[in-house]
């Protein structure tokens, strides 16, 4: 156990919809880093956050946000789905190396 | 530009067979992270080493053994004596200050190694 929560494990919807997924950092973690796990696209940074703060950016679209919350959590908000934004979104932790949660498998129909 | 390459997609096997996963990487960082992570079929990603650029020892924890070789730019990782439960997707991954954030959790990641151990 990795102490890194994600909710909801698995989520079905369709296209054109709007998903919200959740992710709780290990106790004492300032930082929430969020990842896409797609076939196509292997593992890709989506975006950091740093207590609260947006610190780095990597290949996020921009039908998708995120933010950090006071007490630390984080949502990644995806909207106006696809069918090719099916995939497993992780959410992460530090200091050091970086600590997975389980991850959100998304699948879009 | 920064780049991880894993060349082997698949790897099979035969229990208690040595394995070498190979992990080949770019960058123009002088000071970056070197990682390896496990996904078994589970899915979850589980840590398994860091390893930063001016560190070029070798490392072995149990059966598993990592070799950091900065003139060839290759992270490779050994498992001795493979087990079944050896079973997952093997990620080599990088981490350099220039990826932004001033952090080590903004990962590049390999596409990964699929390792089959039967018994």
């Amino acid at each position: 156990d990795s102490g890194v929560t994600q909710t909801p494990k698995h989520l079905i919807t369709a296209t054109g919809q709007r998903v919200t997924l959740r992710c709780s950092p290990r106790s004492g973690d300032l930082s929430v880093y969020w990842y896409q796990q797609s076939l196509d696209q292997g593992l890709q940074f989506l975006i950091h956050y740093y207590n609260g703060e947006e610190r780095a950016k990597g290949n996020i679209l921009e039908r998708f946000s995120a933010q950090q919350f006071p007490d630390l959590h984080s949502e990644l908000n995806l909207s106006s789905l696809e069918l090719g934004d099916s995939a497993l979104y992780f959410c992460a932790s530090d200091p050091g190396e970086l600590f997975f949660g389980e991850g959100s498998r998304l699948t879009v129909l | 530009a920064q780049k991880v390459t894993q060349a082997q997609t698949e790897i099979s096997v035969v229990e208690k067979e040595d394995v070498t996963l190979d992990c080949v990487y770019e960058t123009r960082d002088t000071t970056y992270y070197l990682f390896w992570y496990k996904q078994p079929p589970s899915g979850e990603l589980v840590f398994l080493i860091r390893r930063n650029s001016f560190d070029e020892q070798n490392e072995i924890s149990g059966r598993y053994s990592w070799n950091f070789q900065k003139s060839t730019s290759s992270f490779n990782f050994t498992i001795t004596a493979s087990q079944v439960v050896d079973s997952a997707v093997y990620f080599c991954a990088l981490s350099a200050p220039s990826r932004g954030g001033g952090s080590q959790g903004n990962l590049i990641f390999g596409k990964g190694t699929k390792l089959s151990v039967k018994p």
